[in-house]
């Protein structure tokens, strides 16, 4: 168990809706990063916050957003879901805001139909 | 050309050998290195991390970098077929907090 949590493990939902994903990270840590998993891409990094910031921002679509609140917890929103958005999400945790030893949670596996 | 270039696999090898799995990378201004396994539906678990050149070992587990190549390896003794999962290369630069990840080797270790 790495420490970091998040909520839902899986969600199903139809085209064209939205969905938030929660992520807890480990005590202490200050940055959550956000990644997205499917078959064909990998692992891609979407987003990092630190100690309620944005400080990376990789891939992500205009579709989605996030943010980390003052408790530091993060949510990932994602609107105007697609079919090709189907995926696991990842949320990671580190102490830092640099290139820290990042935990990963469990991951939330969201199906768009 | 992808900055970290992983071979898919799947490699399958007897319980018992010495796995090695290994990445390539582009970007000369990596000085963070890690390994990272996961077990099928679950999230990512960090094995090794290291800085710069050099091994690092901890238990069954070698991971090397030679920057000189850009090439990063991890060496696996002894392996179990607890060890069958995908490992992931990962790599960072000393001021982008952003990592970029290998896209996995599936490692199966026969009983």
């Amino acid at each position: 168990d790495s420490g970091v949590t998040q909520t839902p493990k899986h969600l199903i939902t139809a085209t064209g809706q939205r969905v938030t994903l929660r992520c807890s990270p480990r005590s202490g840590d200050l940055s959550v990063y956000w990644y997205q998993q499917s078959l064909d891409q990998g692992l891609q990094f979407l987003i990092q916050y630190y100690n309620g910031e944005e400080r990376a921002k990789g891939n992500i679509l205009e579709r989605f957003s996030a943010q980390q609140f003052p408790d530091l917890h993060s949510e990932l929103n994602l609107s105007s879901l697609e079919l090709g958005d189907s995926a696991l999400y990842f949320c990671a945790s580190s102490g830092g805001g640099g290139p820290d030893e990042q935990f990963f949670g469990p991951g939330t596996r969201l199906t768009v139909l | 050309q992808k900055e970290v270039e992983q071979d898919p696999g799947p490699l399958s090898v007897p319980e018992g050998a010495i796995v090695s799995l290994n990445c390539t990378y582009s970007n000369s201004a990596f000085q963070y290195f890690m390994w990272y396994r996961q077990y099928s539906r679950k999230g990512p678990e960090l094995l090794m991390y290291t800085y710069s050149s050099g091994n690092k070992e901890d238990g069954r587990f070698t991971a090397q970098v030679d920057k000189s190549s850009k090439y990063i390896s991890l060496f696996i003794r002894d392996s179990q077929p607890s060890d069958s999962a995908t490992y992931l290369c990962a790599m960072t630069t000393s001021s982008a907090s952003k990592i970029i990840f290998g896209s996995g080797t599936r490692l199966s270790i026969r009983p």
